[in-house]
């Protein structure tokens, strides 16, 4: 069946820092990938997404490029904020559209 | 605004006791889901409904019914609360293409004591 593996967390990073979000996945043909993000007390909101080998999702300073050598699709941002402390949901869509989430990391940014 | 509402957004209920949780879409999507968030566990589907009119068990359908009542409406019923059903529960719903994701409800923080 479908999985996604995130990278273990949390994270902690000084505001500016780079970041980047492991995430691979296991799929039959050709999935859709998403990354979603949840702040404090609210819903998940998607981020950024991408339909097929080599597209780039790009989305508030957040890009992540479907790899489908390397089963991948990594979240990066260049220098982030206080404002994107969250959790980073990745996932992935099968033809029927059910959405198989990875466990989802915490990203807390000190000022 | 369009988007998916949920009801109540906190509940706190006895152990054996009932209730349903609300979901309502605005957006005439064909496809809606059921999640519950745990610490450590992610997201994991409780029910599903692809269209009005049919539903079927997702992850951890167990101590859960639901009722696609028309095709902005899915409602998840609890019969007999237990305190492992204490959780944070998400409505979704989709166009039902794979493509497009899900929009998501903001939630129902349920404690069962």
């Amino acid at each position: 069946g479908n999985s996604v593996t995130q990278m273990e967390g949390p994270v902690t990073l000084s505001e500016e820092a780079f970041l980047t979000i492991n995430c691979t996945y296991t799929a039959t043909g050709y999935p859709s990938l998403f990354w979603y993000v949840q702040y404090p007390g609210e819903g998940l909101q998607l981020l950024l997404k991408a339909t097929k080998a080599d597209d780039k999702g790009s989305n508030k300073g957040f890009e992540a490029t479907y790899r489908k050598e390397t089963t991948s699709f990594h979240l990066e941002k260049g220098s982030v904020q206080v404002s994107d402390s969250a959790v980073y949901f990745c996932a992935l869509s099968d033809p029927n559209s059910k959405l198989t989430f990875g466990k989802g990391i915490t990203l807390s940014v000190r000022p | 605004n369009a988007g998916v509402t949920q009801t109540p957004k906190f509940q706190v209920l006895k152990t054996g006791q009932s209730m349903t949780l609300q979901c309502a879409q605005d957006m005439n999507h064909n496809s809606m889901y059921w999640y519950r968030q745990d610490p450590g566990m992610g997201l994991r589907l409780i029910y599903y409904s692809a269209s009005e009119g049919t539903t079927d068990k997702g992850e951890v359908p167990n101590g859960y019914n639901v009722s696609r009542l028309n095709k902005r409406e899915f409602s998840l019923r609890l019969e007999s609360a237990a305190p492992s059903q204490t959780s944070v529960y998400f409505c979704a719903s989709s166009p039902g293409q794979g493509k497009l994701g899900y929009t998501f409800g903001s939630g129902t923080r349920l404690t069962v004591v």
